[in-house]
Formats: C-alpha cells, structure tokens, sequence
C-alpha cells in the first residue's frame, strides 16, 4: 500500500532532551516536507527538501533539524533549543513543488 | 510571503444544507490544493487545482487564477462533512505549501 508513514502516534519529551519523528514514504517522491501546527491554526513550514541529501529552511526553522539521506525517509529532530515545541507535526511529500502533496497522518508531541 | 485568506472562518450548517467557502491568495499560483482535516488531524487531500473545475461527487471546486481565488462548494452536506477545510497555495517559483487558517465547519443533524 503506498503512502507517507510518520511514527509514533503520539510522542513526549522531557525538558532538555533532543527526539527525533520518523517520516517514510514509498511514492517515489523526490519532493519531502515537515510542517507543524498549533491548535486553531493552519500548517506553518519547517524544513523541505527537494532531493537526497539536500533541504532548505522553511518559515519556522528555528530549534529543528533533518536529514535527507535517503529518498524514502525524512526524519525531523526537535532539539532542546525549541522552547515551545509542543504541536501537531505532519510530514508530506510530492514528486515536485507544483504537484499535489499528499500527508502523512501526524505525531502529536507534547512536553513532560 | 504569499498571504491566504479563508472565508468565512467558521460555518454552522443543517444536512442536507449547501455550502461554499471562499479562498483569496496574494500572488500568481502553481499549485493549489484543498484539504479537509478531520477530527482526529487527519489531512485529507480533496482537490489538486491550480485552474479550472473540479468536482468529485458532492464537492466541486472552481479556481479563477487571474482573480486570485478559488471555492470549495459542497453539496447536500452530511454530518461526517464537520472538521476544518483548508486551502493552500504554492507560490510561482515556490516549493512549499502556503495554509489558510481554515474554515471550520459544523453539520448538525
């Protein structure tokens, strides 16, 4: 069955602590993204990236990081230095920039 | 960056009620998608549609992109209709997708 597969569900974190939220895809998208959202609000950018092994900041960068080192995978770190990282985060990916996006069905993170 | 705006922001329907909602954006377009987000944050993608007409079953979707709009119609409205829809947009040049802030909707029986 294809699509995005984002694990765990549902995740928490102490203060201090790094955690990684996994994202695979089996489309044969070049195209991956990571997004975040508060309660009431719309999807704000992250991160994305366009091709292995390269990605570029999006709107809200700050306190995150990724890899790209696989087509299929996109993990997304939420390191100590976010300080509100508690969200609704949702991962997708596309063949390029102009064709659809297509998600993943989210991690909710909150904070210990 | 390009700005989206939805209307109206919240929407309370009988079934079997008609609905449209609106989406403006701020600049030219490749990609406009709308999506509906149910209850448990699942995204659910309802139309690709940069230009033109779309429909697929009782929804059907209308982008004029020289005016820098689209809308979302949806048809004798059923109460798994209720969640937020979104619209969003890829800036000409972009690579991302640019959210609206939603229209949340309620179909009560």
């Amino acid at each position: 069955d294809g699509g995005i597969t984002q694990s765990p569900k549902y995740l928490f974190r102490k203060e201090g602590q790094n955690v990684t939220l996994s994202c695979e895809q089996n489309l044969n998208h070049d195209a991956m993204y990571w997004y975040r959202q508060d309660p009431g609000q719309g999807l704000r950018l992250i991160y994305y990236s366009q091709i292995v092994n390269d990605f570029q900041k999006g709107d809200i960068a700050e306190g995150y990081s990724v890899s790209r080192e696989k087509k299929e995978s996109f993990p997304l770190t939420v390191t100590s230095a976010q300080k509100n990282p508690t969200a609704f985060y949702l991962c997708a990916s596309s063949y390029q920039g102009d064709q659809p996006q297509h998600f993943g069905d989210g991690t909710r993170l909150s904070i210990l | 960056g390009i700005q989206v705006e939805q209307s109206p922001p919240d929407l309370i329907l009988q079934e079997g009620a008609n609905s449209t909602l609106r989406c403006n954006f701020s600049d030219s377009v490749n990609n406009l998608q709308w999506f509906h987000q149910n209850p448990w944050g699942q995204l659910i993608n309802l139309f690709y549609i940069p230009s033109g007409t779309k429909q697929n079953g009782r929804l059907s979707a209308t982008t004029v992109a020289t005016e820098r709009y689209s809308l979302l119609y949806i048809s004798s409205s059923q109460t798994t209709d209720s969640g937020v829809y979104f619209c969003a947009v890829v800036r000409d040049s972009g690579y991302a997708l640019n959210f609206g802030k939603g229209t949340s909707l309620l179909v009560t029986p």
